[in-house]
């Protein structure tokens, strides 16, 4: 019963590099969401989705895309990166009946 | 806008306390109120409140949510060291399910 997982779990990019994270989870949730979390900032969210094939931008969507090709799978993509990335990013998913269960993280640093 | 606020932003108190943490919320469309504690980690999940009155307990914890006055209590007895963390309050909103985040409490426990 794995949950929520996110790979990578750290990754040092170059700014102007792209990469893309990867959500999984085996719940059958509908709902998947994208947050960054940086100190004294909380939790901001960069894009969600409410269901397979369909996507929508959150409050800091811009330099980021996503995905969700099959409804196990969220992907978020950086096309470009900026030190301005440099956060923590997690996924989330909920069944939307009860509490949203979130992967381990990815510790991206953009240099 | 949305939001939610919680206070007291950092608490510091002794082994065997009990602790009052508050989240206040202004949302269109509110769905439920979720608390959760996060280490340095993801955050994990406390309790989703939705109706008014009615307490939620597990173990030491133990949270109520009052729609009228639009606000939620997490209680903390009997704290322990292991306690230690950042507890975060959030408000499901609408049909997609979007969280909207305070920016947490830290509650230090000394021995």
């Amino acid at each position: 019963n794995a949950g929520v997982t996110q790979t990578p779990k750290f990754r040092v990019l170059k700014t102007g590099q792209s990469m893309t994270l990867l959500c999984a989870q085996d719940m059958n949730h509908e709902y998947m969401y994208w947050y960054r979390q940086d100190p004294g900032m909380g939790l901001r969210l960069i894009h969600y989705s409410v269901g397979e094939g369909t996507t929508a931008k959150g409050e800091v969507p811009d330099g980021y895309n996503v995905s969700r090709l099959k409804k196990q799978n969220f992907l978020l993509g950086l096309e470009s990166a900026a030190p301005s990335q440099t956060s923590v990013y997690f996924c989330a998913s909920t069944a939307g009946t009860y509490g949203y269960t979130f992967g381990s993280g990815t510790r991206l640093t953009v240099v | 806008e949305d939001k939610v606020v919680q206070s007291p932003l950092s608490l510091v108190v002794h082994e065997g306390d009990t602790v009052t943490l508050n989240c206040s919320y202004e949302v269109t469309n509110f769905r439920s109120l979720l608390w959760y504690k996060q280490e340095k980690k993801a955050p994990t999940f406390l309790f989703m409140l939705t109706s008014s009155g009615i307490e939620k307990k597990s173990g030491r914890l133990s949270s109520i949510l009052d729609k009228k006055e639009l606000f939620s209590i997490l209680n903390i007895t009997a704290t322990q060291t292991g306690d230690s963390a950042v507890y975060l309050c959030a408000a499901s909103v609408g049909n997609n399910r979007k969280l909207i985040w305070g920016l947490g409490t830290s509650l230090a426990v000394n021995p």
